[in-house]
């Protein structure tokens, strides 16, 4: 089965730039979406398609992939960034989606 | 404005039955998948079953297969997840959202519901 592999956890004070890494074999060719998660409330997107924002998300979020690593970068990071923050991709070989494991990302 | 709001969720034994609802307002729930995707206590997301807009396709993810059945009422912009056979690891904190399928991301998703397994 297909791997999403993040880093259990990220800090990083306010201010700062934070980035959040996704693991995957040959990832570049998949389209990878992330999602943050605010303790005890639901999923919100925060970047499609690698590099696309929904509407709402502000420009402080942007998305890369290439080779075997996806990229969530969140720059001037502010407290309310905090939380989990998940990749996910579509395995058409066996039609579901995968998630990665998450990655707490701490405001010093 | 996209809303989903779960129901249905509680405590039921081991080898119990449950049936989740979800009812969708904000979108035409007819040309949208919609999916379930679960979160057990202190863990990460599962995705565990989605399905076509039409109803006709439906994808379930291995530990539920079988044991679980996803459907939608069109007509009540409403989806559904009848649980059977329930087990402890079904304890979770269950999540409807729209999207998701063929490479679509997760646009919107629900408050979630509570199901836990327990005797």
């Amino acid at each position: 089965s297909y791997v999403l592999t993040q880093p259990p956890s990220v800090s990083v004070a306010p201010g700062e730039t934070a980035r959040i890494s996704c693991g995957g074999d040959n990832l570049a060719t998949k389209s990878v979406h992330w999602y943050h998660q605010r303790p005890g409330q639901a999923p919100v997107a925060v970047i499609y398609y690698d590099t696309d924002r929904p509407s709402g998300i502000p420009e402080r979020f942007s998305g890369s992939n290439s080779g075997n690593t996806a990229t969530l970068t969140i720059s001037r990071v502010e407290a309310g960034d905090e939380g989990d923050y998940y990749c996910q991709v579509w395995l058409f070989s066996s039609d579901q989606p995968v998630f990665g494991g998450g990655t707490q990302l701490t405001v010093l | 404005e996209v809303q989903l709001v779960e129901s249905g969720g509680g405590l039921v034994q081991p080898g119990g039955s449950l049936r989740l609802s979800c009812a969708a307002s904000g979108f035409t729930f007819s040309n949208n998948a919609v999916n379930w995707v679960r979160q057990a206590p202190g863990t990460g997301l599962e995705w565990v079953s989605g399905i076509s807009g039409s109803g006709r396709s439906t994808y379930y993810a291995g530990s539920v297969e079988g044991r679980f059945t996803i459907s939608r009422d069109n007509s009540k912009n409403t989806l559904y997840l009848e649980m059977n056979s329930l087990r402890a690891e079904d304890t979770a904190v269950y999540y409807c959202a729209n999207g998701g399928v063929a490479g679509t991301p997760f646009d919107h998703w629900g408050p979630g519901t509570l199901v836990t397994v327990s005797s």
